[in-house]
């Protein structure tokens, strides 16, 4: 079965760096999102995708953040400046469309930790 | 007040046991995902609810819309269901993004 992949699975970075999270997206899934749990918190919406242009994105979703898909295949999340507090769980979903009633199917997850 | 209300919040049950989570919203939704979080981390769909009732395996999820409720039931419970399960409606304010609850966590012993 498909399955959406992210890469690394975990990153440590010291306070002040960029970090790029990559996502690869099922195929035919033109639909993208990123979410983020820090640790023993619920998920919460970052930003969704689609079509080369940010959809949604919430207010947690910064200047420091930004998205691309740079080659057609992978989806990034760019943090240009991380916080402490961005250390997290990053979680990338993928959907076909872009109905409401679609499965988002979630990759594994990218653990990021901020020293 | 939280949009989105699970209950309870830690629940352990024997082998065998049905179980029953429940999921509460105070905003106008479109549909309603229920999801899985595994020990790992990792995140799976196992239902999405616009009216009705589904069921899938050993797992049923109902909602009311006119209640704002939603409930995910479990019949013969296994140890192997010992997971995060979280309740996640689409608001109507919002496109496709999901708005999560804080999750149940379910532990289920032999």
């Amino acid at each position: 079965e498909p399955e959406v992949t992210q890469t690394p699975s975990h990153q440590v970075t010291q306070m002040g760096q960029e970090v790029i999270l990559r996502c690869v997206p099922i195929s035919n899934h033109l639909y993208f999102y990123w979410y983020r749990q820090i640790l023993g918190q619920k998920v919460e919406f970052l930003v969704s995708f689609y079509n080369n242009e940010i959809s949604e994105k919430s207010e947690i979703f910064d200047d420091q953040f930004s998205v691309e898909r740079p080659d057609g295949s992978n989806f990034t999340l760019k943090i240009r400046s991380t916080k402490l507090e961005d250390s997290a769980m990053y979680f990338c979903a993928t959907t076909r469309g872009f109905f409401r009633t679609d499965t988002q199917y979630f990759g594994p997850g990218t653990r990021l930790t901020v020293l | 007040k939280n949009e989105v209300e699970q209950s309870p919040q830690n629940l352990t049950a024997q082998e065998g046991e049905f179980i029953t989570i429940n999921c509460s919203y105070s905003v106008g939704i479109s549909a309603l995902h229920w999801l899985q979080q595994h020990p790992g981390g990792g995140i799976v769909s196992l239902f999405m609810l616009s009216s009705g009732k589904k069921k899938h395996g050993r797992l049923i999820a109902t909602i009311n819309i006119q209640e704002k409720h939603s409930s995910l039931h479990i019949t013969a419970s296994h140890p192997r269901d010992s997971a995060v399960y979280i309740c996640a409606p689409n608001k109507e304010t919002s496109g496709s993004r999901l708005t999560f609850g804080e999750g149940t966590q379910l532990t289920v012993n032999p």
